[in-house]
């Protein structure tokens, strides 16, 4: 079965700019993740959607960073504009229905260098 | 509130040499425990569960791991190292009260040829 696909794989950018990131998850998951993997660190979710309905946007700094899923397939979550500190492999994940004993299904990450 | 800490942030082994990666959780209901291998530029990969149905959990690759209640531990282990074990390990939580996974800080493993 195919992947959880990500893209791009790498990026780099100035501080301040915007950029945005792609996930498509596997086929017929419904729940998807986006996590933030800083340097020496565990990953750290930042938005959980079941469908295209959010469950969890606790830890997402809503005023730089947004994340979508219109069509309840496919993601993009965009930082705008871009801090140092933002410098982070990014990682998407899906599961077949969210379920807290279920598997995750990890994409090979973008990462973000904020110079 | 739930949360996993990894004790050891490298660990080296010798090939042939026991692993023993250590994990303990903090939870105020009873656990899902998860094991995760990450791999050089690769995504993170599910090595075993603990969902109660056993206290000792084998998965993949030779890894198994042993959930002790009274310690509060889910530390992986694997009789014999091999090179291609090389990887960063992350222990995580979640529970029935909540579907976020929490992650540890991940345990690097070098094994020595």
């Amino acid at each position: 079965e195919a992947g959880v696909a990500q893209s791009p794989r790498y990026k780099i950018i100035e501080k301040r700019q915007s950029v945005a990131f792609w996930c498509n998850p596997i086929s017929g998951h419904a729940t998807l993740y986006w996590y933030q993997q800083i340097l020496g660190q565990g990953p750290k979710l930042l938005i959980q959607f079941q469908n295209n309905g959010v469950v969890d946007d606790s830890q997402l700094p809503k005023d730089r960073f947004s994340a979508e899923r219109l069509k309840g397939v496919d993601s993009t979550l965009k930082i705008q504009p871009a801090k140092l500190e933002d410098s982070a492999v990014y990682l998407c994940a899906s599961s077949l229905d969210g379920t807290p004993n279920e598997k995750l299904f990890f994409g090979s990450g973008t990462q973000l260098s904020v110079l | 509130a739930q949360s996993v800490t990894q004790l050891g942030s490298h660990v080296s082994v010798s090939e042939g040499a026991l692993v023993l990666l250590r994990c303990n959780y903090s939870s105020s209901v009873p656990p899902y425990l998860f094991w995760y291998v990450q791999y050089p530029n690769q995504g993170l990969q599910l090595l075993l569960k603990y969902t109660s149905a056993a206290t000792l959990v084998k998965g993949i690759n030779g890894f198994e791991a042993e959930f002790k209640k009274s310690e509060t531990s889910f530390h992986l282990t694997k009789p014999s190292a091999h090179m291609s074990d090389a990887a960063e390990y992350f222990c995580a939580v979640s529970s029935n009260t909540g579907n976020q996974f929490y992650f540890g800080t991940g345990t690097s493993l070098t094994v020595i040829p």
